[in-house]
């Protein structure tokens, strides 16, 4: 079985710019996490999607926001991207999200200059 | 009262010896808690899991110690081995999101 997929792996992005990012969760996982890895905030909870549907949220700005399509792949949109956002953003997958194993994938190396 | 507490930020062990990271939590809501290692360049795996329900759960050198009263769990590696030298996060599940720790980078040395 695939495991979670993340693309791309490194992206270069000057500030004021857009970025997408991609996340195909494991055959079967409905649930999507997101989730900023800095080495000062460590891994910080960005969203959940479940259904098409945000589920969760946390404590980011709207310039992220994301979505789930019907095949329960996701993507993370950042606008107007800032020098802080400079980050390893990792997806997680999970069936149901509720209480079972989440697994990460790979995650996107995200470098603003 | 979202935090997950992970002590310590670096341990040094070696070959063979037991490694022992501490996790502390307050919001009894939580119900998962998973550890996961992560090498650089890499996302976390999965180590092992344990709900409260259970005090101790062992998988191999790897061993969950669940503390509920106390509000603490820790992560023990026996034999501890080079291969091993990568940050540990222990996390809280409450709801669909996790709360990390904020690691600890463990180095055996050969």
């Amino acid at each position: 079985k695939a495991g979670v997929t993340q693309t791309p792996r490194y992206l270069i992005k000057t500030r004021g710019q857009q970025v997408t990012l991609s996340c195909s969760p494991i055959s079967g996982h409905r649930s999507v996490s997101w989730y900023q890895q800095t080495p000062g905030q460590g891994l910080q909870f960005l969203f959940e999607y479940f259904s098409e549907t945000q589920r969760n949220k946390g404590n980011f700005p709207g310039r992220f926001s994301g979505r789930q399509f019907s095949n329960s792949r996701s993507e993370m949109n950042v606008s107007t991207l800032e020098l802080g956002d400079s980050a390893l953003y990792l997806c997680a997958s999970s069936l149901t999200g509720a209480n079972t194993e989440a697994f990460f994938g790979q995650g996107t190396r995200l470098t603003v200059v | 009262q979202q935090q997950v507490k992970q002590s310590p930020q670096s341990l040094i062990v070696q070959k063979g010896g037991i490694s022992i990271i501490n996790c502390a939590y307050e919001n009894t809501a939580f119900d998962y808690f998973p550890w996961y290692q992560q090498f650089p360049g890499k996302g976390p795996a999965l180590l092992i899991a344990i709900r409260p329900d259970v005090s101790e759960k062992k998988e191999g050198r790897f061993t969950i110690s669940f503390n509920k009263s106390a509000k603490q769990f820790s992560l023990h590696i026996m034999d501890s081995q080079p291969g091993d030298s990568a940050t540990y996060f222990c996390a809280a599940r409450g709801g669909q999101n996790f709360v990390f720790g904020p690691g600890t980078r463990l180095s055996v040395l050969p």
